[in-house]
């Protein structure tokens, strides 16, 4: 069965500087990952994925995630945070094989300050 | 816009009573999730259909079931209700039925049982 982990509860990063949120998964095959963005009061987006290829991807909203398997990790990235990317981010794990469902990790609610 | 709608936005319920979640998946999509989150338990996945048929089961309790229609709807039906089922409940909508394509969420149902 696929898991998540979202090591981090909460973040708070200043305007402006870089941000690196971590995403570690498990499952034994290989794993289509996501990253989603839940603003308050609103859906889940997505902001990007992984399926395979090229381990580093590009999100909206200047995001990237880079894959390693090794680490079995998936951990998402910007280099400069504006103050509307305050939020609750959530990674999640996925797989090709019927019967099975996005898994998420508990989330990290990301602040920002001035 | 994901697409993807749920009625209603908000439900205010007794306990014991019993209440329908409706959602209507983006056009041309045959899967639907059910998904609950709540503060302690983040967002738990309940079930999948993909067209009009169970395609997987996560953590749903024996109270809730779930179906959808010839024409993709899904209504989600919680009955006997508690305290601890007030969640916000989301519906998502995918193009196939495994977990391997991205899934769009609605804006969910925000139930509250007194």
């Amino acid at each position: 069965a696929q898991s998540v982990t979202q090591p981090d509860i909460h973040i708070t990063v200043s305007e402006g500087a870089s941000l690196e949120l971590r995403c570690n998964y498990s499952y034994g095959a290989t794993p289509y990952l996501f990253w989603y963005v839940q603003s308050p009061g609103q859906g889940l987006q997505l902001l990007l994925k992984y399926f395979s290829g090229d381990t580093l991807v590009q999100g909206i909203k200047g995001f990237e995630a880079e894959f390693k398997r090794s680490q079995s990790s998936f951990n998402l990235r910007k280099p400069s945070v504006h103050w509307s990317d305050a939020a609750e981010y959530f990674c999640a794990v996925g797989a090709r094989q019927a019967g099975t469902a996005l898994i998420f990790g508990k989330g990290t609610t990301l602040s920002v300050s001035s | 816009d994901s697409g993807v709608t749920q009625t209603p936005k908000h439900l205010i319920t007794a306990t014991g009573q019993r209440v329908t979640l409706r959602c209507s998946p983006r056009s041309g999509d045959l899967s639907v999730y059910w998904y609950q989150q709540s503060l302690d338990q983040g967002l738990q996945f309940l079930i999948q259909y993909y067209n009009g048929e169970e395609r997987a089961k996560g953590n749903i309790l024996e109270r809730f079931s779930a179906q959808q229609f010839p024409d993709l709807h899904s209504e989600l039906n919680l009955s006997s209700l508690e305290l601890g089922d007030s969640a916000l409940y989301f519906c998502a909508s995918s193009v196939a039925g495994t977990s391997n394509t991205e899934a769009f969420f609605g804006q969910g149902t925000r139930l509250t049982v007194v």
